[in-house]
């Protein structure tokens, strides 16, 4: 069964940093992008980045408002995506989500997500 | 960046009926668009890719249309297992966009 399972949230202060884990299984990791998308309380999706496969490149990807903050990467060997998220603020609070990017065939950027983890909660309060 | 517009943001519907949701691109993003279902407390489900094809495992009830600025999901025959929050996203360019998201709801 094709899964992935994200660990590491939890509440921390203002300015503290946090690496979130996605740990997949049930698949060949090393064939796929991954995306993390954020969700604040009572509010919509929010994507925060992805990263490719090795196979193309293996580079991260990130929504503006992260770059700088936020780093996604991936340990092949252990089938785990991680976003290591630094100087947190009360607006990072939220459920934070994984999921698989398949590739558009013929496109190198573009990826469409089709399997999502459960997702785990960062709190950021003083 | 673009911007992904949906409308209704709710809806009220019964079960048995049918209803489309659309979703606007603030510009062109050929067939790049997803649909995806989220219920209370759950992580989302994905349902559509390239604007018409049907994710694995998703029900035959889903279905949508469109390409360029405008697209559309319709659910059939809403069964009580339906009522959720559907949200649109663009994956035509960085950053990836998802529209504000429509709730149906039980009439």
């Amino acid at each position: 069964e094709v899964q992935l399972l994200e660990s590491g949230g939890g509440s921390l202060q203002p300015g503290r940093s946090l690496r979130l884990s996605c740990t997949a299984s049930g698949f060949n990791f090393n064939d796929y992008a991954f995306s993390w998308v954020r969700q604040a309380p009572g509010k919509g999706l929010e994507w925060v980045g992805l990263i490719r496969s090795k196979y193309y490149g293996g580079a991260p990807i990130y929504a503006a408002s992260m770059k700088g903050r936020f780093t996604i990467s991936r340990d092949d060997s252990k089938s785990i995506v991680y976003l290591q998220m630094n100087s947190l603020n009360t607006e990072d609070t939220g459920v934070y989500y994984c999921a698989r990017d398949i590739v558009v065939p013929g496109a190198t950027y573009n990826y469409f997500m089709d399997v999502w983890g459960k997702g785990t909660t960062v709190t950021v309060s003083s | 960046d673009i911007q992904m517009t949906q409308s209704p943001s709710s809806l009220s519907a019964s079960v048995g009926d049918t209803v489309t949701i659309t979703c606007r691109a603030s510009q062109g993003i050929s067939n790049y668009l997803a649909w995806f279902q989220q219920k209370p407390g759950k992580a989302p489900k994905s349902l559509i890719y390239a604007a018409s094809s049907l994710q694995r495992g998703a029900p035959s009830k889903f279905s949508g249309r469109g390409s360029g600025t405008d697209f559309t999901l319709t659910i059939s025959s809403l069964q009580p297992e339906d009522f959720a929050i559907y949200y649109c996203q663009q994956y035509y360019t960085y950053p990836y966009t998802f529209g504000q998201g429509t709730t149906v709801e039980i009439k």
